[in-house]
């Protein structure tokens, strides 16, 4: 498909999981970000790359969380021994600007519905 | 850091009336503000962005404009029709000179329009 894809749409992890959640990228985008979204919250961000390089990791909330772009196309956002707070969408976006959003547009995937019990 | 905070949190409008979100920021030096419509179960969609040397953008039944001096910013849809009822996010770009101009997302905004 053209859009990007994310996989599990969702996954339900019992508390001191780890969980690993995959984002396909538009092919030929260098820019890619992870966002988290609470539930009736906006998009929070996790992590940026430029290509392989993740540039900024300023968002990722603890260092149970970890993402990794090898090849500078697709991602994983990988969260270890999860716990309830970490429930929330996990949005992938990517662009084909460097330095995005501006001036080139973000296209978010659907997003993987994380439900940590 | 950067601040944006949106109102309503919902709205509720009958078809064919006008609605408005408005939003605002905290960081003087943001410098990019587009708007996203995210429907249930969906990712969020671009809508319309406007960038800090234009107070304001129209396309079709959609508008934004934006106020620096103030610091807000607000989106307007004319002609509501059922298919605009979403949850509306506005966002600032923090444009530092690192390499990420990563968005700010305001809370959003549930509008329903009622047939």
């Amino acid at each position: 498909g053209a859009g990007v894809s994310q996989s599990p749409r969702y996954k339900v992890a019992k508390r001191g999981q780890d969980v690993a959640l995959r984002c396909d990228p538009i092919s030929g985008h260098v820019s890619l970000f992870w966002y988290q979204q609470a539930l009736g919250q906006g998009p929070e961000f996790l992590t940026y790359f430029q290509n392989e390089a993740q540039l900024d990791k300023s968002g990722l909330p603890s260092d149970r969380f970890f993402a990794e772009r090898p090849e500078g196309s697709v991602s994983t956002l990988k969260i270890q021994r999860t716990q309830q707070e970490d429930s929330a969408v996990y949005l992938c976006a990517s662009s084909h600007v460097l330095r995005a959003p501006q001036p080139g547009e973000l296209f978010f995937g659907e997003g993987s519905r994380l439900t940590v019990l | 850091g950067e601040n944006v905070e949106q109102h309503p949190s919902t709205l509720s409008v009958q078809e064919g009336d006008s609605a408005v979100i408005k939003c605002t920021y905290s960081d003087s030096a943001s410098n990019y503000f587009p708007w996203y419509k995210q429907e249930l179960g969906k990712g969020p969609q671009l809508i319309i962005d406007i960038r800090s040397n234009v107070g304001e953008k129209k396309d079709q039944r959609i508008a934004v404009t934006l106020n620096k001096t103030a610091k807000h910013f607000s989106l307007h849809i004319t002609e509501t029709q059922p298919e605009d009822s979403a949850v509306y996010f506005c966002a600032a770009s923090m444009g530092y000179g690192g390499a990420t101009n990563k968005l700010i997302f305001g809370t959003g905004t549930l509008l329903a329009v009622q047939p």
